[in-house]
């Protein structure tokens, strides 16, 4: 049963410190995604991968937040120094896309509950 | 650009009753769309696509949604709910082109309950 993992589930921290999150995607998925949730902005996109090469961290403060991919079976997601602010759920969601770019769906991740002090 | 309107943020139904669960899209393009569950404390999951062909998708759980080009519109339904089908539910689109190929852009969800 093919599934994206992430670690940790629940990570409680004190506002300065640096944290890391990681998602393993699905085998043979060639598009990682990381979304942010909480419930005053809903579902938000941070940033996407094709083929482990960023193609938009938009929606990332880059000041604090870095995503990368180090390898096709992990990607990473860091937030240094961390703010109370930050604190939500980051899900990891993998999916394949076709020879024209178009997805054909998303597979999420159980989430990382993130809380910072 | 691409939006998806969900215009119901909550929706109470009662166990065995008929449920309808409303989302529109603004696009320009041809679109793919999607609709996706959460139950408490999990991750989304997919419950319905459409890509192309019939307008009405048949999905997971019960579920259909009926695509409608005219209208815009990519409503949820199900003939008779469960006190398991209590979630959140999330449409989304897929834009075909342009620099958010293969993202989705997702709406802010409708919680649905279902009681006994």
């Amino acid at each position: 049963d093919a599934r994206v993992t992430q670690t940790p589930r629940h990570k409680v921290t004190e506002m300065g410190q640096e944290v890391t999150m990681r998602c393993q995607p699905i085998l043979g998925h060639n598009t990682v995604f990381w979304y942010r949730q909480t419930m005053m902005q809903g579902l938000e996109l941070l940033a996407y991968f094709r083929n482990r090469a960023p193609l938009d961290d938009s929606g990332m403060p880059k000041d604090r937040f870095s995503a990368e991919m180090p390898d096709a079976t992990l990607a990473t997601l860091k937030i240094q120094p961390s703010e109370p602010r930050d604190s939500a759920v980051y899900f990891c969601a993998s999916g394949l896309a076709g020879t024209s770019g178009r997805a054909w769906g998303q597979f999420f991740g159980p989430g990382t509950r993130l809380t910072v002090l | 650009a691409q939006s998806v309107t969900q215009l119901d943020s909550q929706v109470p139904v009662f166990e065995e009753a008929p449920v309808e669960l409303r989302c529109n899209y603004s696009s320009s393009v041809s679109v793919y769309l999607f609709w996706y569950v959460q139950y408490p404390n999990q991750g989304l999951q997919l419950l319905l696509k459409y890509l192309s062909g019939s307008t009405l998708v048949k999905g997971i759980n019960g579920f259909e949604a009926e695509f409608n080009k005219s209208q815009t519109s990519f409503h949820l339904r199900k003939p008779s709910v469960h006190i398991s089908d209590t979630a959140e539910y999330f449409c989304a689109v897929s834009t075909p082109e342009g620099g958010s190929q293969g993202n989705l852009i997702f709406g802010k969800g409708t919680k649905l309950s279902v009681k006994p």
